[in-house]
C-alpha cells in the first residue's frame, strides 16, 4: 500500500484556516487521495476525496500538488468541533480487494 | 437517516471468553469493513467483506473470524480473546466502485477482564 506522511499534531485558532499537509511520494496514477476525521470516542467520518483537481465542499477544501506527491487539506475556518484526528489516505483502484488503511493522522487541537 | 450501527456500544467480556460484535447497515452497501482501534492508534483493517467474498489480512490473528449473513449484517467473532484485544471495533460500510466512500459505525468498545 501506498503511505502517507503527516505531521502529527498542529494547532489552530477558532475562526482561522487551518491548512494540513499530506505527503505520499508514491501515490500511483489510479489512488485516490482520501480525508477523514476522527472525532473524540466517535468512528471516522469522511471528509473529501480528489484524484488530480482541488476539490471543494461543504466541509473543507482539498488542494493536490500538481505531481501528486503531496496534498493539503483547508478548513477555512476552524471551529471548535473541528477538533479531531485527521487522516490521510491513498485508496486503491477498484474491485474486490479495494481497502483503506489509515495512517496516523494529524491531531489538530483548536484554541478558542 | 440511513447509518452503520454497531451494538453494543461498550462490550466487557472475559479472559478466552468467547465474544461477538454485531454491524448493521441500511445503506444497502455491498461492502462491509472491521477495523481494530487500539488507544491513541490508528484504526486498523482487520477484513471485509465483497458482497460475500471474505478478504482477510494477512497479519490478522486466527483468533478473529466474521460472519455476513446477508447485506445488512455483519459480526465479529473473537474465539477466545486476550488482554490485548481490548480495543474498539468499528465497523464501516461503502458501495463498490474505483472511489468509495466508508461509513463508519461509532463503535464498539471492547473490555477484556
Amino acid at each position: 500500500d501506498a503511505k502517507t506522511t503527516q505531521p502529527n499534531s498542529m494547532e489552530s485558532n477558532e475562526e482561522e484556516p487551518v491548512h494540513l499537509p499530506c505527503n505520499h511520494s508514491t501515490i500511483s496514477g489510479t489512488d485516490y487521495i482520501h480525508w477523514y476525521r476522527q472525532l473524540p470516542s466517535q468512528g471516522p467520518e469522511y471528509v473529501i476525496h480528489g484524484l488530480t483537481s482541488n476539490v471543494n465542499n461543504r466541509m473543507a477544501s482539498l488542494a493536490i500538488a500538481e505531481d501528486r506527491k503531496s496534498s493539503t487539506l483547508i478548513l477555512h475556518r476552524a471551529t471548535l468541533r473541528d477538533a479531531a484526528v485527521y487522516y490521510c489516505i491513498l485508496g486503491n483502484s477498484g474491485g474486490s480487494n479495494y481497502k483503506l488503511t489509515f495512517g496516523k493522522g494529524t491531531l489538530l487541537t483548536v484554541n478558542p | 437517516d440511513a447509518m452503520v450501527i454497531q451494538n453494543p456500544r461498550y462490550q466487557v467480556t472475559q479472559f478466552g471468553k468467547p465474544v461477538t460484535l454485531s454491524c448493521s447497515q441500511t445503506l444497502n452497501h455491498n461492502v462491509m469493513y472491521w477495523y481494530q482501534q487500539k488507544s491513541s492508534q490508528a484504526p486498523k483493517l482487520l477484513f471485509h467483506y465483497y458482497d460475500k467474498d471474505f478478504n482477510n489480512e494477512a497479519d490478522t490473528p486466527d483468533n478473529f473470524q466474521s460472519r455476513r449473513p446477508n447485506t445488512s449484517f455483519c459480526f465479529l467473532d473473537i474465539r477466545s480473546p486476550g488482554l490485548g484485544d481490548a480495543a474498539m471495533y468499528l465497523c464501516a460500510t461503502s458501495r463498490t466502485g474505483l472511489m468509495r466512500k466508508l461509513f463508519f459505525g461509532s463503535g464498539t468498545q471492547l473490555s477484556v477482564l
